[in-house]
């Protein structure tokens, strides 16, 4: 099993540009999650979803969207980036909410 | 409220134990994790308490929880340079489905 996989690992967006962070589980996992990690913060939910089809907020879901067609994939998208979304992302699956959760690398993200 | 708080350094020298504390506000929290950051990965899970038990060991690491009061610590023994990393401890609540974590303990260990 590749795990979580997250692309890209690295990105510089200019303030106003778009683009789609990309995550993957290939452990048939119906929960999975963005975080985003700042200094000193922790890591703080942006989104979720407990399945194919199914999304919610989390607790910083302003200037993101998600969806969840299938199973295995959960993108992140920022709709017009802003330099306060300069911030390492991490997308996270587990079996069911509450159970252990798998975390993908993370993706640098810097907003200039 | 619904913090978790850590300290935010330790520095161990090698062979030493370890001990990284982190307390909680809710008293409905089910399970206590702790994962572990290395730098430039993402985390991983070292190890969970559910909230009814008092004490869990796993080879090197020994977990205690006081539910009393809102405390829950981790001891690595014979801290390794390896252990070099980010620990966050994290608070589940089934009520709620709701994950927090702790901003993160930078353990720093010395040769």
């Amino acid at each position: 099993n590749a795990g979580v996989t997250q692309t890209p690992k690295f990105q510089v967006l200019k303030t106003g540009q778009s683009m789609t962070l990309q995550c993957a589980q290939d452990m048939n996992h119906e929960y999975m999650s963005w975080y985003r990690q700042d200094p000193g913060m922790g890591l703080r939910l942006i989104h979720y979803s407990v399945g194919a089809g199914i999304t919610d907020q989390g607790e910083v879901p302003n200037g993101y969207n998600v969806s969840r067609s299938t199973t295995e994939d959960f993108p992140l998208r920022l709709l017009s980036a802003a330099p306060s979304q300069t911030s390492v992302y991490f997308c996270a699956s587990s079996y069911q909410e509450g159970y252990e959760q798998y975390f993908g690398p993370g993706t640098r993200l810097t907003v200039t | 409220g619904e913090d978790v708080e850590q300290s935010l350094f330790l520095s161990v020298r090698e062979g030493d134990s370890s001990v990284i504390n982190c307390t909680y506000t809710d008293s409905s929290s089910t399970y206590l994790y702790w994962y572990k950051q290395e730098p430039g990965a993402g985390l991983q899970l070292l190890t969970y308490i559910f909230s009814n038990m008092d004490m869990k060991q796993d080879q090197r690491l020994t977990v205690l929880l006081n539910k009393k009061d809102k405390h829950l610590s981790l001891r690595i023994a014979d801290t390794q340079t390896g252990d070099s990393a980010i620990y966050f401890c994290v608070e589940y609540r089934a009520a709620g489905n709701k994950l927090t974590f702790g901003g993160g303990t930078r353990v720093l260990v010395k040769p």
